[in-house]
């Protein structure tokens, strides 16, 4: 089965830390995304990428950037971490093929972001 | 922008009991998916239906599709206490997936 493995569970950090949030995949998937949950608002997508060097804007990607050197890491990137970033960060992959129909999001164990 | 939107927020029910859940949406999809979360983990898929179906089974799951009224149900039959959870639908839509906020189910032992 496929394993999307997040680099840490909790992770605290402080205001205007730089911090890297690490997402590695091992089935080869092109696409892969970053989202973060709060509570009452669901998950919300904040980049993604559909291959190696490629990203695309979420709907909330400000204060956030993200890399994609190697098809199987995806790094979220807080240049300078803020209390209003605190919030559980989850990552998923997917392979694309030609029919949409039977595909489905594969996600990582989320990381619970703390910024003090 | 969100495109799911469940109900209810919250729901609290027996263990042997049915849990009914509803996803709204807003656009033309490829299909629609549910996901279960348990408290603090990831996302875990559950169930898809494609836009040209409309109803499926998996097990304990049956999801329900109407397109012209965009909305989904999620019916979880004999529930047990390992099913308390949070469950969201899911449309994808282009490149991306939509979430919902979510329901959040109790089974009570």
């Amino acid at each position: 089965d496929v394993k999307v493995t997040q680099s840490s569970r909790y992770l605290v950090k402080r205001t205007g830390e730089k911090v890297f949030l690490e997402c590695v995949q091992d089935m080869d998937h092109e696409n892969m995304f970053w989202y973060r949950q709060d509570p009452g608002l669901g998950l919300r997508l904040i980049y993604f990428s559909y291959d190696v060097k490629m990203k695309e804007k979420g709907d909330i990607p400000e204060g956030y950037s993200v890399s994609r050197e190697k098809k199987e890491r995806f790094s979220l990137i807080l240049e300078s971490a803020s209390t209003n970033q605190t919030s559980m960060y989850l990552c998923a992959s997917i392979h694309r093929g030609f029919s949409r129909a039977n595909e489905k999001l594969f996600f990582g164990s989320g990381t619970q972001l703390s910024v003090l | 922008s969100q495109q799911g939107e469940e109900d209810p927020q919250a729901l609290s029910i027996q263990e042997g009991e049915n849990a009914t859940m509803n996803c709204s949406y807003k656009t033309s999809i490829n299909n629609l998916q549910w996901y279960r979360q348990n408290s603090g983990r990831g996302l875990v898929h559950l169930i898809l239906i494609r836009s040209n179906e409309r109803e499926k089974h998996s097990g304990r799951l049956r999801v329900t599709l109407d397109t012209s009224k965009k909305s989904s149900s999620l019916l979880i039959t004999a529930s047990r206490a390992a099913d308390t959870a949070s469950y969201f639908c899911a449309t994808d839509e282009g490149n991306q997936f939509y979430f919902g906020t979510g329901t959040s189910l109790t089974v009570i032992p």
